[in-house]
């Protein structure tokens, strides 16, 4: 079975440029997350979706950040303007129902310069 | 604030040699899991623990849930190369529907 599976791997771009990050959450998955990764704050919720609807934003940084999931099998995390402090590991992960687990994607790095 | 707090946060240790690493809070979770992850990729799931007290064994590495359910540990037995990673605890905390992440015990074996 495939797993998460998100796109790009790597994205490097300079300051002020919009990025957009892909997933595809495990099929049968209803719940997706988007985490963010750095050494020094560790792995943050930013957001999470159920059943396609946003139910939890508060972690999203600031308004440069916008996700979506238009549909049960696709969702982006759009940063508009890109800043060097964005630079970090993002994650997907889905999860089916009452399960406590998340299956996470392999994530991408991001790199503003 | 609910936290999860772990220990050490660093560890480099020699193969063979054995190691625990901890999962402490406040607060009291309904379910606790262990992740591993390794460099470039995501965390991956090694185990949940449900009840208080509860011990499982996953080949070398035995978990254990805190009788409260409010901490938790991964011991390992003769470490190998391949255990190096990043160790994260999580769980639900109890109540909520807040899923929270420890802060992480990085782990590297030496051959």
């Amino acid at each position: 079975d495939a797993g998460v599976i998100q796109s790009p791997r790597h994205e490097v771009t300079e300051m002020g440029q919009e990025v957009t990050l892909r997933c595809k959450p495990i099929s049968g998955h209803n719940s997706l997350f988007w985490y963010r990764q750095t050494m020094m704050r560790g792995l943050e919720l930013l957001i999470y979706f159920n059943n396609n609807v946003p139910i939890d934003d508060s972690g999203m940084p600031e308004d440069r950040f916008s996700a979506k999931m238009p549909n049960a099998s696709f969702s982006t995390l759009k940063i508009q303007p890109s800043e060097p402090r964005d630079s970090a590991v993002y994650f997907c992960a889905s999860s089916s129902g009452e399960d406590p687990r998340r299956d996470f994607g392999d994530g991408t790095r991001l790199s503003i310069l | 604030t609910q936290l999860l707090e772990q220990s050490p946060q660093f560890l480099s240790i020699q193969e063979g040699e054995n190691l625990t690493v901890y999962c402490n809070s406040s607060s009291v979770f309904s379910s606790l899991q262990w992740y591993r992850q390794e460099p470039g990729e995501g965390p991956v799931l090694l185990v949940t623990v449900v009840t208080g007290g509860e011990v499982k064994k996953l080949k070398r590495l035995t978990f254990q849930f805190g009788d409260a359910r409010k901490d938790s540990s991964l011991h390992i037995t003769a470490a190998q190369t391949g255990d190096t990673g990043l160790y994260l605890c999580a769980g639900w905390v109890s109540g909520t529907y807040k899923y929270i992440f420890g802060t992480g015990t990085r782990l590297k074996v030496l051959a």
